[in-house]
């Protein structure tokens, strides 16, 4: 089955640097590759993913990028503010059939003021 | 995307009681997905539940200590049986809408 390692563990930036989270997946079927904020006490929170017929995608501060030759995908969030405090989730799926997702480990991204 | 409501937010079991928890979405969804957080954790999936068969388990993860009811295609529901206290977690339903997955808010349930 598909296996899904995320790095780092935690991450510790001061506010307005950018951070990054890398993640590296085992099945060469695995098309979906979304990412989840979950802050504490919080359900997971879908905020961004890619497929993989595209290599980059953007929303505001939020990018990921994906090599499939690799098998990594990677978390880009710009200018950080304290509200991105959370920990960060990356997940692979089959996007057909029973699309279950199989999450990376997390990272814990803490934004100093 | 999907409202998803679960029932109880949270318990506090005995050993060797059981504990069913509820999950309603507000549109109808083809399959349903149970997760595991344990504490400080990642999510594990459990079991997929589609509507009308019976639910598709993980490794590790067997019938008789996570039956899975799926009796129409809003609602489900998760026992966990014989509870231990490697029980305590928090547990998650989830469903596809659209094209994303999207997750109710948790039963976290302590075992003593």
């Amino acid at each position: 089955g598909e296996n899904v390692e995320q790095h780092p563990s935690t991450l510790s930036v001061q506010e307005g640097d950018s951070a990054v989270i890398k993640c590296t997946y085992s099945d060469s079927a695995s098309n979906y590759f979304p990412w989840y904020k979950q802050e504490l006490g919080k359900r997971p929170q879908l905020i961004i993913d890619i497929r993989s017929n595209v290599g980059e995608k953007k929303d505001q501060r939020i990018a990921v990028t994906l090599n499939k030759t690799a098998k990594h995908f990677s978390l880009h969030i710009t200018e950080t503010q304290p509200e991105d405090s959370a920990v960060y989730f990356c997940a692979a799926s089959i996007d057909t059939g029973r699309r279950a997702l199989t999450f990376g480990s997390g990272t814990r991204l803490q934004v100093q003021p | 995307s999907a409202v998803i409501s679960q029932k109880p937010s949270r318990d506090i079991c005995q050993r060797g009681t059981s504990l069913t928890i509820q999950c309603q979405v507000d549109s109808q969804v083809t399959m349903m997905f149970w997760y595991r957080q344990q504490p400080g954790q990642s999510l594990t999936l459990i079991a997929t539940a589609n509507q009308g068969s019976e639910a598709t388990y993980e490794s590790g993860f067997v019938i008789d200590k996570f039956p899975i009811s799926r009796p129409n295609l809003t609602f489900s529901t998760l026992t966990v049986s014989n509870l231990s206290p490697e029980d305590s977690s928090i547990y998650l339903c989830s469903v596809i809408s659209g094209s994303e997955q999207y997750f109710g808010p948790g039963t976290r349930l302590t075992v003593t």
